[in-house]
């Protein structure tokens, strides 16, 4: 595998459902995020982490729970979602060191329904 | 707060045309970056350039150009000789940067011009 990899690809969940999105790098960064894409609205931030640590969650309701192992794979547990959530859910990483120019590397996105 | 604006929502072109994706961004951020990504119907944004703020040079490669203008605060992205396989989504970026040039990792979007080209 190279760069960035998200599974499913696709995902139908009804509103009782618990599902869990996946994201794996295999860039050796250490910073990766999720960000949400929605037909009526630009690409949203949601989370970033930086060396496993959480540094950012941009007012995200809590049905929405991220965990990051280690720098290398990302997740999002869904739960209780509703229909307005359904989107393009986007990984991506970076390399993030002090005075160095980065660039976010995105996965394909899980597509995501909820009925 | 930053934001950034892609007035054209769709352009259409057929094949061989020249087309120009307008960007125009709000910071007050002296050094920041700015990005293009594509986003072909699969889904992946595809990273296509990073623009340092204090680095106004205009960049070619291949059939793709990036004119920089920070004095109108636009960086403007034009394709030549457009083919089929340029159809996608085209997302124009701005990243803040702190004072010892670190990215906050923080990417605001533009909306995406949907450009078409028809052979």
């Amino acid at each position: 595998e190279t760069g960035v990899t998200q599974t499913p690809r696709h995902l139908v969940m009804g509103m009782t459902n618990k599902k869990s999105l996946k994201c794996e790098q295999h860039l050796g960064h250490n910073a990766m995020y999720w960000y949400k894409q929605s037909a009526k609205k630009p690409l949203e931030l949601m989370f970033v982490y930086n060396f496993k640590e959480q540094t950012e969650n941009n007012s995200v309701p809590s049905r929405f729970s991220p965990e990051c192992p280690n720098s290398s794979h990302l997740f999002l547990h869904l739960h209780t979602l509703q229909p307005e959530d359904s989107a393009l859910y986007l990984c991506a990483s970076s390399q993030r060191l002090a005075g160095l120019q980065e660039t976010q590397y995105f996965g394909p996105g899980t597509r995501l329904l909820v009925l | 707060a930053q934001k950034v604006t892609q007035a054209q929502t769709e352009i259409s072109v057929v094949e061989k045309e020249d087309v120009t994706l307008d960007c125009v961004y709000e910071t007050r951020d002296t050094t920041y970056y700015l990005f293009w990504y594509k986003q072909p119907p699969s889904g992946e944004l595809v990273f296509l350039i990073r623009r340092n703020s204090f680095d106004e040079q205009n960049e070619i490669s291949g059939r793709y150009s990036w004119n920089f203008q920070k004095s109108t605060s636009s960086f403007n992205f034009t394709i030549t000789a457009s083919q089929v396989v340029d159809s996608a989504v085209y997302f124009c970026a701005l990243s803040e940067v702190n004072a010892g040039g670190t990215s906050y990792g923080k990417l605001t979007f533009g909306q995406g011009t949907i450009l078409t080209v028809h052979p």
